[in-house]
C-alpha cells in the first residue's frame, strides 16, 4: 500500500528557503491519475493547502502563497518536493504531503504522510 | 477567495448523533470531503464525494451536501470519535479547508 514520508530540515532561518521532500513508497508516483500535494498546519490551527503537482509537472498553488512556492516532482526517485522562499515565523508549521485522488467526478486527499515540523527561527 | 465555515466546537454524548456543518457559497454545487484528525496524528479521510466512505471507515460516519451546507453526521458516537474534523472542497483547482470543528464526546 502506498505510503508517504516527508523529510527535510526542521529549522530554517528567516528570509531563507524552506525545502522539503516527500518520498512515495509502495507504488510508483507516475502510476495512476494522481496529483501530489503539500498542506501545512501551524500549531493549534487549521489546515492550509499549499499546492499540488501532477506527474507531467503541471502545478496549482494556493493564491496566497503562489509568489513564494515551487513544487516539483522527480519520478526517477519517486519523490516530490516543496520550496517556500523568504520564510518568516508565520511559516512555522507541521508540513504534510498527501496524494490527491481525482476519483470519478470528485477529488480528495486520500493518503497523507505523517507530517514534519518546520520551525522558522534565527 | 472561496471560504468554508465550520463551528469551532460540537459536543455530543456517547451513543448520540453528532452533526458537524460546513457552509460555503453554493457548496452544494461542489463535492465536499471530510477529514478526521486526532491529536498528534495526520488527518484521515472519512468522507469523500459528499457521502462516500473510504474502505475501513465505520458506517456510523455519513455525509450530505445541499444548498450552501455540507454536513458530517456521526451516528452512535463513540469516545474514539473525539477529534478535530475538517471539511474541504475545490474551487477552481484550489483546495479549500474549513477552519475545523473540535468534536467532544462527553
Amino acid at each position: 500500500q502506498v505510503q508517504l514520508q516527508e523529510s527535510g530540515p526542521g529549522l530554517v532561518k528567516p528570509s531563507q528557503t524552506l525545502s522539503l521532500t516527500c518520498t512515495v513508497s509502495g507504488g510508483s508516483i507516475s502510476s495512476g491519475p494522481y496529483y501530489w500535494s503539500w498542506i501545512r498546519q501551524p500549531a493549534g490551527k487549521g489546515l492550509e493547502w499549499i499546492g499540488r503537482i501532477y506527474t507531467s509537472g503541471s502545478t496549482n498553488y494556493n493564491p496566497s502563497l503562489k509568489s513564494r512556492v515551487t513544487i516539483s516532482i522527480d519520478t526517477s526517485k519517486n519523490q516530490f518536493s516543496l520550496k517556500l522562499s523568504s520564510v518568516t515565523a508565520a511559516d512555522t508549521a507541521v508540513y504534510y504531503c498527501a496524494r490527491v485522488n481525482p476519483g470519478v467526478g470528485a477529488t480528495y486527499l486520500d493518503i497523507w504522510g505523517q507530517g514534519t515540523m518546520v520551525t522558522v527561527s534565527s | 477567495s472561496y471560504e468554508l465555515t465550520q463551528p469551532p466546537s460540537v459536543s455530543v454524548s456517547p451513543g448520540q448523533t453528532a452533526s458537524i456543518t460546513c457552509s460555503g457559497d453554493k457548496l452544494g454545487d461542489k463535492y465536499t470531503s471530510w477529514y478526521q484528525q486526532k491529536p498528534g496524528q495526520s488527518p484521515v479521510l472519512v468522507i469523500y464525494k459528499d457521502s462516500k466512505r473510504p474502505s475501513g471507515i465505520p458506517e456510523r460516519f455519513s455525509g450530505s451536501n445541499s444548498g450552501n451546507t455540507a454536513t458530517l453526521t456521526i451516528s452512535g458516537t463513540q469516545a474514539m470519535d473525539e477529534a478535530d474534523y475538517y471539511c474541504q472542497a475545490w474551487d477552481i483547482n484550489t483546495a479549500v479547508f474549513g477552519g475545523g470543528t473540535k468534536l467532544t464526546v462527553l
